[in-house]
């Protein structure tokens, strides 16, 4: 089974905090991904990734950026967090094509005070 | 644009009787890929069907799905729903170019002894 790890698992800052969050798959997955789920809204896609260095937009980009340092680690980063941003966030990674399943992590759950 | 539409809010059943989930979707692709995914209270998502083939039956663990081109519907279905079953279910297919894969809203779903 395919793994995909995510730290932390919560998270607590305030307004205007710098926040990253971490993902790292060893399943060898050409790309990775960040979601983000809501009541309501369900999972929205943030960035993805197909390789170290690469970086692609998502559907709800604002106020994050992130960064795939290596084949297996992905991270996200909010350099000026917003209580709108308080969120659960999900870690995915798949090999690649349209017809592959995403792995998920377990998620990290953010709270933005 | 690609978009998927689902079922909304929460869908309560008894134990033993049949469910059905709605999942339409827009694409300008003509080949489509649809997927369902659920999730289980404080567990990540993951796959439990997917289907590229028109009008070809997929099942797995009692559901099973039909992927309609004519209608654009991939409509998750159960003859008996069991207790376990209670989750969040996600219809999900690619989106626009590259490997991004865009989810609906969601249903939650509830069964009742």
């Amino acid at each position: 089974e395919a793994a995909v790890t995510q730290s932390p698992r919560n998270k607590v800052t305030v307004t205007g905090g710098n926040v990253t969050l971490s993902c790292r798959q060893t399943n060898s997955h050409n790309y990775m991904y960040w979601y983000r789920q809501d009541t309501g809204h369900g999972l929205r896609l943030i960035h993805y990734s197909y390789g170290a260095g690469n970086l692609q937009i998502g559907d709800v980009p604002d106020g994050y950026k992130a960064t795939r340092t290596t084949q297996e680690d992905f991270f996200l980063l909010l350099e000026l967090a917003s209580p709108s941003q308080t969120s659960l966030y999900f870690c995915a990674s798949s090999e690649g094509a349209r017809s592959e399943r995403l792995f998920f992590g377990h998620g990290t759950k953010l709270s933005v005070l | 644009g690609d978009s998927v539409t689902q079922t909304e809010g929460l869908v309560t059943l008894t134990e033993g009787l049949p469910v059905m989930l709605n999942c339409t979707y827009q694409t300008i692709y003509s080949n489509p890929f649809l997927f369902w995914y659920v999730q289980h209270l404080n567990e990540s998502p993951r796959l439990l069907l997917k289907s590229f083939t028109d009008n070809k039956r997929t099942e797995h663990q009692g559901f099973h799905a039909t992927l309609h081109k004519s209608s654009s519907s991939f409509h998750l279905q159960k003859s008996s729903a069991q207790l376990s079953d209670s989750a969040l279910y996600y219809c999900a297919r690619p989106g626009g170019a590259g490997n991004k894969l865009t989810f609906g809203i969601g249903t939650r779903v509830l069964v009742r002894p």
